[in-house]
């Protein structure tokens, strides 16, 4: 079957750096997408890999490794408005499939 | 910026009602998705649309959910006969161009709760 796994929950501390990683099974892959979720808000996209390497925007950066089936979000510099839900999502050959998520807490 | 928009953003429903879900997506977009939420899990892929077809679609879109741009701003989701399980956050995304790279669009969505 087609899945994504991210973990479920990170913790870090304001100021540090945080990796969320994911690994994904899917029927074809077109990209891996990176989106925000605050609580009760709308997923916003943070970024896109669709090729191997790093993408870089600001304190975010993504990495997609195809041969692996393997990407990950770097935050740096975190502050407390990171705290959020981040979801890995992949396009397959027909359809967009997102992963559970990964709850970002940020201590003080 | 131009913004995804959803009515209403709360629908409270009996169950085996019909109920209509309203999203206006941005005015340049061309392809237009919904999603559900179930309460605190993932995001679920339901549909695309785009040229007035469905271009995509999950399992969990059967034939109680429709989708239709009736005119050239809205976009609606449709369940016909609602259940219990059919309760959850239902957003909807568009995009310019129908590629990996191109980011979706969310509206804020609309909850909906099934009595």
């Amino acid at each position: 079957g087609q899945s994504l796994e991210q973990p479920s929950e990170v913790t870090a501390v304001e100021g540090a750096i945080v990796q969320i990683n994911c690994t994904y099974q899917t029927s074809g892959f077109y990209g891996l997408s990176w989106y925000q979720q605050h609580d009760g808000g709308a997923p916003t996209f943070l970024s896109y890999n669709g090729l191997d390497g790093l993408e870089e925007t600001g304190r975010f950066s993504s990495f997609l490794s195809r041969s692996d089936s393997y990407g990950y979000l770097l935050l740096q510099e975190l502050q407390m408005k990171d705290s959020a839900s981040y979801f890995c999502a992949v396009r397959g050959d027909d359809k967009i499939i997102f992963g559970k998520g990964t709850r970002l807490h940020i201590l003080p | 910026e131009p913004e995804v928009t959803q009515t209403p953003s709360h629908q409270v429903t009996q169950m085996g009602q019909e109920v209509i879900l309203r999203c206006v997506p941005i005015s340049n977009h061309l392809y237009f998705y919904w999603y559900r939420q179930i309460l605190g899990q993932k995001v679920e892929f339901l549909v695309s649309f785009y040229n007035n077809e469905i271009s995509e679609k999950s399992e969990i879109f059967d034939d109680q959910f429709s989708v239709e741009r009736p005119d050239g701003s809205n976009f609606t989701l449709k369940i016909r006969s609602t259940k219990l399980e059919d309760s959850a956050m239902y957003f909807c995304a568009s995009s310019g161009f129908d590629q990996s790279n191109q980011p979706q669009h969310f509206g804020d969505g609309t909850r909906l709760s099934i009595l």
